[in-house]
């Protein structure tokens, strides 16, 4: 039973621009929420992270939105380039992290 | 945030056999995990290596399977036993240091025929 539902399982994006992927959750215990970036053949990189009693966080091109009363957090990746082409996991933490199904995000030039 | 290394990179198997993966961090590091993804899948944590005491493992996981060791704070192996194809994965080390942040290896690449 997945504790992080995330969609859409693969986007195509042009060059330039907004990549969306959106995550929920059920578990009011989850404090932290991080996003991770997996190229193929390496391990996941931590990307940005949010704590609940924030509503958004910026860092560079990408963005965390969080919605506590829907239990939503979405990340919003702006300008897209081809080198953000990956596979995203949002993942939601209690006493472990527990992650979504992945987005790949192909970003065509 | 700490350099984590894995070995082997990668490694093919047969069935029936035993692999020992090596996570070695060059901090020492408060928490360190270990995780399975099968292949084109997300990420499962099998267990949390705890140092001087046993693992921690997650439910449909044990330790007659997955034998794990944490001598120190910077080391940690975990051992697939009797694999089976089934057991071909990518099985992931990661660290965190107090806070919430948890950062991976590189992974280790098994396959078992």
């Amino acid at each position: 039973q997945q504790q992080v539902k995330q969609s859409p399982q693969s986007l195509i994006v042009q060059k330039g621009g907004i990549s969306i992927i959106n995550c929920a959750y059920e578990n009011t215990a989850f404090d932290y929420f991080p996003w991770y970036q997996q190229f193929p053949g390496k391990g996941p990189a931590l990307l940005i992270a949010i704590r609940p009693d924030v509503s958004e966080k910026k860092e560079g091109r990408f963005t965390i939105s969080f919605n506590k009363s829907a239990k939503q957090f979405s990340l919003h990746i702006m300008d897209s380039q081809p080198g953000d082409s990956a596979t995203y996991f949002c993942a939601a933490q209690d006493y472990k992290l527990s992650f979504g199904a992945g987005t790949t995000v192909t970003v065509r030039a | 945030s700490a350099v984590i290394s894995q070995k082997p990179s990668r490694d093919i198997c047969q069935r029936g056999t035993s692999l020992t993966i090596q996570c070695q961090v060059d901090s020492q590091v408060t928490m360190m995990f270990w995780y399975r993804q099968q292949p084109g899948q997300s990420l499962t944590l099998i267990a949390t290596a705890n140092q001087g005491s046993e693992a921690t493992y997650e439910s449909g996981f044990v330790i007659d399977k997955f034998p794990i060791s944490r001598p120190n704070l910077t080391f940690s192996t975990l051992t697939v036993s009797n694999m089976s194809p089934e057991d071909s994965s990518i099985y992931l080390c990661s660290v965190a240091d107090g806070s919430y942040e948890q950062y991976f290896g590189p992974g280790t690449r098994l396959t078992v025929t």
